[in-house]
Order: structure tokens, then C-alpha cells, then sequence
């Protein structure tokens, strides 16, 4: 099976700007999660959905949104873009086993 | 929020020698798994132990739960260069809104 494919992998944006990144999970997999990862910070869980619900819910602002499709391939959006947001962003997706199978990630450069 | 944190922050030792890698949390979890990640790519996956689980094998690694200590351990035997990395540990917290809880992560270096 292909693993999760994450596009872009890099990307360079400027302030008060917008982003989408896109995530396409292993086949047959109806989970898909969203993490930040940032020196400062680690690894913090944004959101997950599952069979286009959002299950679960991190402590990001609004700013941060997401969405799945009925294929499960899921987008996260941030808008008005602060520096802050400069990260690598992974997406997972998950079986029933618990276990989570990341992608590559998007790495997000704000200027 | 953070809440697994590894410890040793960094370990660096020599190839062929054994690398143990702690984890502890502060709240119930259903499952506690351990993460690799290679210069700042994707994770992957390592092991999966669940809250009834006290010791996993999966070839070289070995994973044990105390949850009375709130504490995981990760073994890796026989190091090789190719084992260096960050390694994370995730819990997965009973009742929790996130799905997976990472800690900070710990880096280790195998010198050929």
C-alpha cells in the first residue's frame, strides 16, 4: 500500500496570508490527524477527523480549520498566517490498530 | 499541552550497545506508543503498548509499562548507526480531547 502523501512539502508564505495543505491517507484508512511541530513547542495535535467529522480537537484558534472528503483525504487551512505559525505540519492516518502512519509532513515558512 | 516527557534528553553512545530511552506521564492512558523520526521528517511508528500490557518485544526493541508509575521504557539492543534519530513517546489519554499527546522527544546518536 502507498503511505501517506502530504503536498506541498515546502512552502513559503507571507504574513496575514493563507494556507492549505493537503493530505491523502493510506488507502482504507478513515482517520486522519493533523500535528504542529516546532522547536519550541514539539509535537502538538491540531485536529482529527474521521469519515468527515472532526472526532478531536486540539487547543489551536480558530485560525487553524480542517476538512475531510468522502475519499478521507483531509486539507487544513490557516488563515491570516503569523510567523509563529512557521512549522513542519504531519499529517497521520490511523487503522483500527492505533497506531498512526505519518506522512512526510509540509514544511511552512511564514515571512 | 505536554505529557510524556522523555528522559534522557540526548543520549550518545557507540554501536553494538544497548539504548534505554524513558517516558513519563502524569494522566490514564489507553495505549502509550514510541515514534521515531529521522532530521525532521515524517514519524514512524515504532510500538504500541496498551494500558494492560506490562513488556512488548518487536525485534530489537522492548517496550515495558509501569502505569502504577505512570512510566514507559523503550530498549533498543545491538545499536546500530542507522538507529540515530529523535524518538518520541505518545500517549493516548483516557477521556482525552487529543488524540495523541507527544513528548518533547529525545535524541539519540549510535557513533559507528
Amino acid at each position: 500500500k502507498a503511505g501517506v502523501t502530504q503536498t506541498p512539502r515546502y512552502l513559503i508564505k507571507t504574513r496575514g496570508q493563507q494556507v492549505t495543505l493537503s493530505c491523502s491517507p493510506i488507502s482504507g484508512h478513515r482517520s486522519v490527524s493533523w500535528y504542529q511541530q516546532t522547536p519550541g513547542q514539539g509535537l502538538q495535535f491540531l485536529f482529527e477527523y474521521f469519515s468527515e467529522t472532526q472526532r478531536n480537537k486540539g487547543n489551536f484558534p480558530g485560525r487553524f480549520s480542517g476538512r475531510q472528503f468522502s475519499n478521507s483525504r483531509s486539507e487544513m487551512n490557516v488563515s491570516t498566517l503569523e510567523l509563529g505559525d512557521s512549522a513542519l505540519y504531519l499529517c497521520a492516518s490511523m487503522d483500527n490498530s492505533y497506531e498512526q502512519y505519518f506522512g512526510p509532513g509540509t514544511r511552512l515558512t511564514v515571512t | 499541552s505536554q505529557q510524556g516527557e522523555e528522559d534522557p534528553q540526548a543520549l550518545s553512545i557507540q554501536e553494538g550497545e544497548n539504548a534505554t530511552m524513558n517516558c513519563s506521564y502524569k494522566t490514564s492512558i489507553n495505549n502509550l506508543q514510541w515514534y521515531r523520526q529521522n532530521s525532521g521528517r515524517g514519524l514512524v511508528h515504532l510500538i504500541l503498548i496498551r494500558s494492560n500490557e506490562r513488556e512488548k518485544h518487536s525485534g530489537r526493541l522492548r517496550v515495558t509499562l509501569d502505569t502504577s508509575k505512570k512510566s514507559s521504557s523503550l530498549l533498543i539492543t545491538a545499536s546500530r548507526a542507522a538507529d540515530t534519530a529523535s524518538y518520541f513517546c505518545a500517549t493516548d489519554l483516557q477521556g482525552g480531547s487529543e488524540k495523541l499527546v507527544f513528548g518533547k522527544g529525545m535524541k539519540l546518536t549510535v557513533n559507528p
